[in-house]
Parts: structure tokens; sequence; C-alpha cells
């Protein structure tokens, strides 16, 4: 089955510092992709998603992803952050069986200190 | 929230009650979902629907019933059955099932049955 997997509950970086999201994946075939961001009792949004292309794929809010097949990786990156970045932020994938449904990470909480 | 309402944001009940919420999008999408959001475990589907007067189970979909009798909306039933109803519900809508992977979410309603 398809999955993702976010090894940090957490990630804490002060403002203008770079941060980074990891998020490795499992799936069989090729990945597609995505990060989405919640804010406090909020819906989803769509930050950017990869499924074919340019390893380095730019998306919102001045988000990156850096998609790497050999480490089975597509971790979450922004040069600067803000301490509006503060959320939840997911990886997902998508599941190829039925109707190809977004599997979800359990999400990492981003903290952003002024 | 891209056109997606749910309705209410917050709900409280009492145990053994049904409890009926709301998901309305305007994006003129054919595919609906609703997910289940607790705290560690990311998105969780519970039921999906591709067209009107059709709908098929997600992972966890015992104690919960939906109806889609039209398009643009997707009610969600959450029953007595449900042994574990307080939680954050998503709904979410995509442009079809093939296109399942790229959802747009509403703001959420946040249930709590005591």
């Amino acid at each position: 089955a398809q999955s993702v997997a976010q090894p940090e509950d957490q990630v804490n970086v002060a403002e203008g510092n770079p941060l980074t999201v990891k998020c490795t994946y499992s799936v069989s075939g090729n990945p597609y992709l995505f990060w989405y961001v919640q804010y406090p009792n909020r819906g989803l949004q769509f930050l950017l998603k990869y499924i074919t292309g340019d390893n380095l794929v730019k998306g919102s809010y001045g988000f990156e992803a850096e998609f790497n097949k050999s480490q089975t990786s597509f971790h979450l990156k922004k040069p600067s952050a803000l301490v509006s970045d503060s959320a939840l932020y997911f990886c997902a994938v998508r599941d190829i069986t039925g109707f190809q449904k977004l599997v979800f990470g359990t999400g990492t909480r981003l903290l952003v200190s002024p | 929230d891209g056109g997606i309402t749910q309705s209410p944001k917050y709900l409280f009940r009492k145990e053994g009650q049904n409890v009926t919420l709301s998901c309305e999008q305007n994006l003129n999408h054919d595919a609906m979902y609703w997910y289940r959001q607790d705290p560690g475990q990311g998105l969780r589907l519970i039921y999906y629907s591709q067209i009107v007067n059709d709908f098929q189970k997600g992972d966890i979909a015992e104690g919960y019933s939906v109806s889609r009798e039209k398009k643009e909306s997707f009610p969600l039933t959450v029953t007595s059955a449900q042994k574990n109803p307080t939680a954050f519900y998503l709904c979410a809508s995509s442009i079809d099932l093939l296109n399942s992977y790229e959802q747009y979410f509403g703001p959420g309603t946040r249930l709590t049955v005591t």
C-alpha cells in the first residue's frame, strides 16, 4: 500500500531561518506527492505537488519541495521562515488502488518563533 | 477555503443522538469526500461520492452515513453507532474521481459529543 511518513511531530525554527519539514514515501510505481497546510481550526490548503519533471517543485507562499527518488523523500522547504508559517503540514501520496485517493501522513506542526 | 462551506463550525451533542454535518460546494465538482481528523492520526477517509446518488465507503465508514441528492451537497450523519464521534470533520471536493488527488477542503466542523 502507498504510504507517507512524517518523522517529526513538531519542528521549531526561528523567523528568518530556513525550514525543512520531512516526508518519506513508500509507493509502487511512480509517486504523485503533495503537501498541504492547515491553519488552526481551518481546512487544508494545497501547497504544491510533484507528479513528474523537475525534482524541485515550487509552490504557494514561497514553499518548495525536493523530490529525491533514491532516498524516497519529499521534504518541504522554505529559505526564510515567517511567524505566519506556523501551522500543521501534511504530506500526502496518491494511492494507486481503487480510485486513487489521497493517503495522508500524520502531520508535522511547524512553530516559527519571532 | 475554495468554495466549500461547512456548517456549523462547532457542534455539541449528547451521546446517543444522531447529528448531521453540512457540506456545500459551488465549484461544480463531481466528487466529494468526508474525512475525520484526530490528533496525531492525520486524515482518514469516511465516505466519498463521485456523482449524484452514488457514494462509497472509505476506510472508517462504520457509524456514519451520507447522502448525495444534489451535486452541490454531501451531508454526513454521525450516528449513535459511532463509538468515538468527537473529532474534527473535513469535507473536500475534486473535479472528478480521476483527479481525486487534487482536493479542495472546507473549513471543517468540530464535533464534541458528551
